[in-house]
Protein backbone atom coordinates (compact mmCIF):
# COMPACT_ATOMS: atom_id res chain seq x y z
CA UNK A 1 0.00 0.00 0.00
CA UNK A 2 1.52 3.59 -0.89
CA UNK A 3 2.66 5.49 2.26
CA UNK A 4 1.04 8.58 3.18
CA UNK A 5 2.50 12.20 4.44
CA UNK A 6 0.44 14.32 7.16
CA UNK A 7 1.67 17.64 9.43
CA UNK A 8 2.26 16.31 12.86
CA UNK A 9 -0.19 18.65 14.05
CA UNK A 10 -2.56 21.88 13.53
CA UNK A 11 -4.54 23.98 15.02
CA UNK A 12 -8.30 25.39 14.36
CA UNK A 13 -10.57 28.04 15.87
CA UNK A 14 -13.58 26.50 17.38
CA UNK A 15 -16.59 26.97 14.72
CA UNK A 16 -13.83 27.60 11.75
CA UNK A 17 -13.60 24.75 8.77
CA UNK A 18 -10.70 22.59 9.66
CA UNK A 19 -8.67 21.30 6.61
CA UNK A 20 -6.45 18.02 6.98
CA UNK A 21 -3.91 17.54 4.30
CA UNK A 22 -2.53 14.73 3.03
CA UNK A 23 -0.02 13.36 0.51
CA UNK A 24 -0.15 10.06 -1.11
CA UNK A 25 2.48 10.48 -4.33
CA UNK A 26 2.79 6.88 -4.84
CA UNK A 27 -1.09 6.11 -4.56
CA UNK A 28 -1.86 3.19 -7.24
CA UNK A 29 -5.02 3.65 -9.14
CA UNK A 30 -6.76 1.14 -7.02
CA UNK A 31 -6.00 2.06 -4.21
CA UNK A 32 -8.58 4.26 -1.61
CA UNK A 33 -8.03 7.04 0.54
CA UNK A 34 -9.45 6.61 4.01
CA UNK A 35 -9.71 9.05 7.12
CA UNK A 36 -10.04 7.80 10.66
CA UNK A 37 -9.93 10.16 14.02
CA UNK A 38 -8.68 8.54 17.22
CA UNK A 39 -9.55 11.08 20.18
CA UNK A 40 -7.47 10.65 23.24
CA UNK A 41 -7.56 6.77 25.07
CA UNK A 42 -10.49 5.67 22.38
CA UNK A 43 -10.81 3.48 19.23
CA UNK A 44 -10.19 4.89 16.06
CA UNK A 45 -13.38 6.35 14.47
CA UNK A 46 -14.18 5.72 10.88
CA UNK A 47 -14.82 9.61 9.15
CA UNK A 48 -14.94 8.53 5.81
CA UNK A 49 -12.87 7.30 2.78
CA UNK A 50 -13.23 7.67 -1.41
CA UNK A 51 -11.71 6.80 -4.69
CA UNK A 52 -10.95 9.55 -7.12
CA UNK A 53 -14.04 11.50 -6.38
CA UNK A 54 -14.64 13.83 -3.81
CA UNK A 55 -17.06 12.73 -0.75
CA UNK A 56 -18.86 14.09 1.98
CA UNK A 57 -21.26 12.89 4.53
CA UNK A 58 -22.74 14.22 8.05
CA UNK A 59 -19.32 14.29 9.25
CA UNK A 60 -16.76 15.81 6.85
CA UNK A 61 -15.79 16.20 2.94
CA UNK A 62 -13.10 14.98 1.22
CA UNK A 63 -11.49 16.40 -1.55
CA UNK A 64 -8.98 13.85 -3.70
CA UNK A 65 -6.70 16.16 -6.56
CA UNK A 66 -7.66 15.19 -9.86
CA UNK A 67 -3.78 13.45 -10.20
CA UNK A 68 -5.14 11.38 -6.93
CA UNK A 69 -1.74 12.37 -5.24
CA UNK A 70 -2.90 14.19 -2.72
CA UNK A 71 -6.33 14.71 -0.67
CA UNK A 72 -7.58 16.87 1.97
CA UNK A 73 -10.26 16.24 4.96
CA UNK A 74 -12.48 19.21 5.74
CA UNK A 75 -14.69 19.43 9.04
CA UNK A 76 -16.93 22.35 8.34
CA UNK A 77 -17.37 23.92 11.57
CA UNK A 78 -14.83 22.56 14.08
CA UNK A 79 -15.88 21.70 17.70
CA UNK A 80 -13.59 21.31 20.64
CA UNK A 81 -14.81 17.75 20.11
CA UNK A 82 -12.95 17.31 17.38
CA UNK A 83 -9.68 17.79 19.01
CA UNK A 84 -7.74 14.35 17.98
CA UNK A 85 -5.13 12.57 15.82
CA UNK A 86 -6.42 12.64 12.33
CA UNK A 87 -5.02 9.47 10.00
CA UNK A 88 -4.89 9.42 6.41
CA UNK A 89 -4.46 5.63 5.04
CA UNK A 90 -4.37 3.94 1.86
CA UNK A 91 -5.58 0.65 0.93
CA UNK A 92 -6.71 -1.70 -1.69
CA UNK A 93 -9.79 -3.65 -1.09
CA UNK A 94 -10.08 -7.32 -1.93
CA UNK A 95 -6.17 -7.24 -1.88
CA UNK A 96 -5.77 -6.58 1.60
CA UNK A 97 -7.94 -5.94 4.84
CA UNK A 98 -4.61 -4.41 6.46
CA UNK A 99 -4.70 -0.94 7.52
CA UNK A 100 -1.52 0.43 8.37
CA UNK A 101 -1.22 3.89 10.42
CA UNK A 102 0.97 6.04 9.92
CA UNK A 103 1.73 8.51 12.95
CA UNK A 104 -0.87 10.85 11.97
CA UNK A 105 -1.60 14.78 11.95
CA UNK A 106 -2.85 15.66 16.13
CA UNK A 107 -5.63 18.41 15.50
CA UNK A 108 -6.30 21.01 18.50
CA UNK A 109 -9.33 23.20 18.37
CA UNK A 110 -9.27 26.10 20.32
CA UNK A 111 -12.11 27.75 21.87
CA UNK B 1 -24.89 0.81 12.58
CA UNK B 2 -21.55 -0.65 12.58
CA UNK B 3 -20.95 -1.14 16.90
CA UNK B 4 -18.30 -3.05 18.24
CA UNK B 5 -17.66 -3.40 21.78
CA UNK B 6 -14.66 -4.50 23.86
CA UNK B 7 -14.47 -5.82 27.63
CA UNK B 8 -12.60 -5.15 29.91
CA UNK B 9 -12.16 -1.75 29.16
CA UNK B 10 -9.48 -1.35 31.31
CA UNK B 11 -7.58 -4.94 33.47
CA UNK B 12 -4.85 -4.72 35.85
CA UNK B 13 -3.42 -8.33 36.55
CA UNK B 14 0.11 -9.77 37.59
CA UNK B 15 3.01 -11.16 35.79
CA UNK B 16 2.67 -14.69 34.61
CA UNK B 17 -0.90 -14.56 34.38
CA UNK B 18 -3.26 -14.78 31.35
CA UNK B 19 -5.58 -12.31 30.34
CA UNK B 20 -8.40 -12.57 27.53
CA UNK B 21 -9.78 -9.57 25.84
CA UNK B 22 -13.27 -9.73 23.43
CA UNK B 23 -14.39 -7.99 20.99
CA UNK B 24 -17.52 -8.07 19.85
CA UNK B 25 -19.41 -6.84 16.51
CA UNK B 26 -22.93 -5.94 17.91
CA UNK B 27 -25.21 -5.26 15.18
CA UNK B 28 -23.27 -7.18 11.51
CA UNK B 29 -21.88 -10.20 10.99
CA UNK B 30 -17.61 -10.08 11.01
CA UNK B 31 -16.09 -12.05 8.40
CA UNK B 32 -13.12 -10.51 9.32
CA UNK B 33 -11.48 -9.02 12.39
CA UNK B 34 -8.26 -7.20 13.50
CA UNK B 35 -5.90 -7.27 16.88
CA UNK B 36 -3.45 -3.53 16.96
CA UNK B 37 -1.59 -2.72 19.89
CA UNK B 38 -0.90 0.96 20.49
CA UNK B 39 1.73 2.39 23.40
CA UNK B 40 2.11 5.95 24.67
CA UNK B 41 2.46 8.08 22.30
CA UNK B 42 2.54 5.78 19.31
CA UNK B 43 0.40 5.02 16.33
CA UNK B 44 -1.66 1.41 16.27
CA UNK B 45 0.41 -1.32 15.14
CA UNK B 46 -1.53 -4.36 13.77
CA UNK B 47 -0.90 -7.28 15.52
CA UNK B 48 -2.39 -10.13 13.65
CA UNK B 49 -5.88 -10.70 11.51
CA UNK B 50 -8.32 -13.18 12.06
CA UNK B 51 -11.18 -14.68 9.81
CA UNK B 52 -13.71 -16.48 11.02
CA UNK B 53 -12.92 -20.15 11.36
CA UNK B 54 -9.83 -20.20 10.71
CA UNK B 55 -6.42 -19.26 12.16
CA UNK B 56 -5.11 -15.86 12.86
CA UNK B 57 -2.50 -14.61 10.28
CA UNK B 58 0.16 -12.72 12.84
CA UNK B 59 2.70 -9.73 12.13
CA UNK B 60 6.11 -10.23 11.84
CA UNK B 61 7.50 -10.09 15.08
CA UNK B 62 4.00 -10.80 16.85
CA UNK B 63 4.71 -14.37 18.84
CA UNK B 64 1.30 -16.25 18.16
CA UNK B 65 1.87 -18.55 21.20
CA UNK B 66 2.34 -15.72 23.71
CA UNK B 67 -1.24 -13.86 21.82
CA UNK B 68 -3.66 -16.53 21.18
CA UNK B 69 -6.53 -15.14 19.09
CA UNK B 70 -9.68 -17.07 18.67
CA UNK B 71 -12.50 -16.21 16.02
CA UNK B 72 -15.21 -18.65 16.62
CA UNK B 73 -18.31 -16.18 15.26
CA UNK B 74 -19.16 -14.04 13.49
CA UNK B 75 -19.57 -11.75 15.80
CA UNK B 76 -16.63 -12.55 18.73
CA UNK B 77 -13.06 -12.91 18.59
CA UNK B 78 -10.95 -13.01 21.71
CA UNK B 79 -7.00 -12.19 22.16
CA UNK B 80 -5.60 -13.83 25.16
CA UNK B 81 -2.45 -12.67 26.60
CA UNK B 82 -0.46 -15.52 27.97
CA UNK B 83 1.95 -15.36 30.72
CA UNK B 84 1.86 -11.36 30.84
CA UNK B 85 4.45 -9.31 31.69
CA UNK B 86 5.17 -5.64 32.35
CA UNK B 87 6.29 -4.72 29.03
CA UNK B 88 2.92 -6.27 27.49
CA UNK B 89 0.80 -3.31 29.36
CA UNK B 90 -0.30 -1.73 26.20
CA UNK B 91 -3.81 -0.62 24.70
CA UNK B 92 -5.12 -3.20 22.90
CA UNK B 93 -7.86 -2.24 20.15
CA UNK B 94 -10.19 -4.67 17.99
CA UNK B 95 -11.54 -4.00 14.49
CA UNK B 96 -14.01 -5.60 12.33
CA UNK B 97 -14.98 -5.42 9.25
CA UNK B 98 -18.00 -7.23 6.95
CA UNK B 99 -15.62 -8.63 4.29
CA UNK B 100 -13.00 -7.83 2.42
CA UNK B 101 -13.68 -5.02 0.93
CA UNK B 102 -15.41 -3.41 3.45
CA UNK B 103 -15.01 -0.36 6.43
CA UNK B 104 -13.28 -1.61 9.47
CA UNK B 105 -14.94 -0.52 12.67
CA UNK B 106 -12.81 -0.30 16.16
CA UNK B 107 -13.66 -1.20 19.18
CA UNK B 108 -13.30 1.14 22.19
CA UNK B 109 -9.84 -0.19 23.46
CA UNK B 110 -8.75 -2.39 26.58
CA UNK B 111 -6.04 -0.58 28.40
CA UNK B 112 -3.77 -3.37 30.44
CA UNK B 113 -1.42 -3.15 33.15
CA UNK B 114 0.58 -5.96 34.17
CA UNK B 115 2.21 -5.44 37.26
Amino acid sequence: DAKTTQPTSMDCAEGRAANLPCNHSTISGNEYVYWYRQIHSQGPQYIIHGLKNNETNEMASLIITEDRKSSTLILPHATLRDTAVYYCIVRVPYNTDKLIFGTGTRLQVFP
Amino acid sequence: GAVVSQHPSWVICKSGTSVKIECRSLDFQATTMFWYRQFPKQSLMLMATSNEGSKATYEQGVEKDKFLINHASLTLSTLTVTSAHPEDSSFYICSASKGAADTQYFGPGTRLTVL
